[in-house]
């Protein structure tokens, strides 16, 4: 029973491509995050969304857009892809208020832009 | 403004001997703070949270915040140990992290 899943597991494109990855968490959270991290495994925050409403947006490129149908579902659109976007992107879930800190990581996409 | 410094990027120990990972923080206010692991091939997981004070996996990290640090600590290296440890800061409803430190333990 996969608690945060993320697909697609692996994306290799080439620039100037646009492409999405999608996160859904079974936990029954309401906050849902996206983050980065780059080839020396450093880790930062993207965006976080609570029940369907973006309340932190760190300082990304308009060509990452997040967008959340519903409290189980982020999805992660990045247009015009660059180089420098390849990474691997980690969804999170918490549940706000409540152990709010204890993030739960979703299994990452590796991203590889040629 | 708010950080977190791990210092050691790789840190290699044989089984059995102590090891400590360090972070230090920089923050003005009371801090949140947590240590999450990422064995080879699994996702992120939380560790432990220095709220709790509990031992995990024989980790304990201690909150010192005369010098601002939260370093891992476990007396006995296994081998399966071997994984990249964050620290992180929670601060607004999100999580920030330190650079990683990959402890490797040798047999």
């Amino acid at each position: 029973d996969t608690a945060v899943s993320q697909t697609p597991k692996y994306l290799v494109t080439q620039m100037g491509n646009d492409k999405s990855i999608k996160c859904e968490q079974n936990l029954g959270h309401d906050t849902m995050y996206w983050y980065k991290q780059d080839s020396k495994k450093f880790l930062k925050i993207m965006f976080s969304y609570n029940n369907k409403e973006l309340i932190i947006n760190e300082t990304v490129p308009n060509r990452f857009s997040p967008k959340s149908p519903d409290k189980a579902h982020l999805n992660l659109h990045i247009n015009s892809l660059e180089l420098g976007d390849s990474a691997v992107y980690f969804c999170a879930s918490s549940q706000a208020g409540r152990s709010s800190y204890e993030q739960y990581f979703g299994p990452g996409t590796r991203l590889t832009v040629t | 403004a708010q950080r977190v410094t791990q210092p050691e990027k790789l840190l290699s120990v044989f089984k059995g001997a102590p090891v400590e990972l360090k972070c230090n923080y920089s923050y003005s206010g009371s801090p949140e703070l947590f240590w999450y692991v990422q064995y080879s091939r699994q996702r992120l997981q939380l560790l432990l949270r220095h709220i709790s004070r509990e031992s995990i996996k024989g980790f304990t990290a201690d909150l010192n915040k005369g010098e601002t640090s939260f370093h891992l600590k476990k007396p006995f290296a296994q081998e399966e140990d071997s994984a990249m440890y964050y620290c992180a800061l929670s601060l607004g409803g999100k999580l920030i992290f330190g650079q990683g430190t990959e402890l490797s333990v040798k047999p």
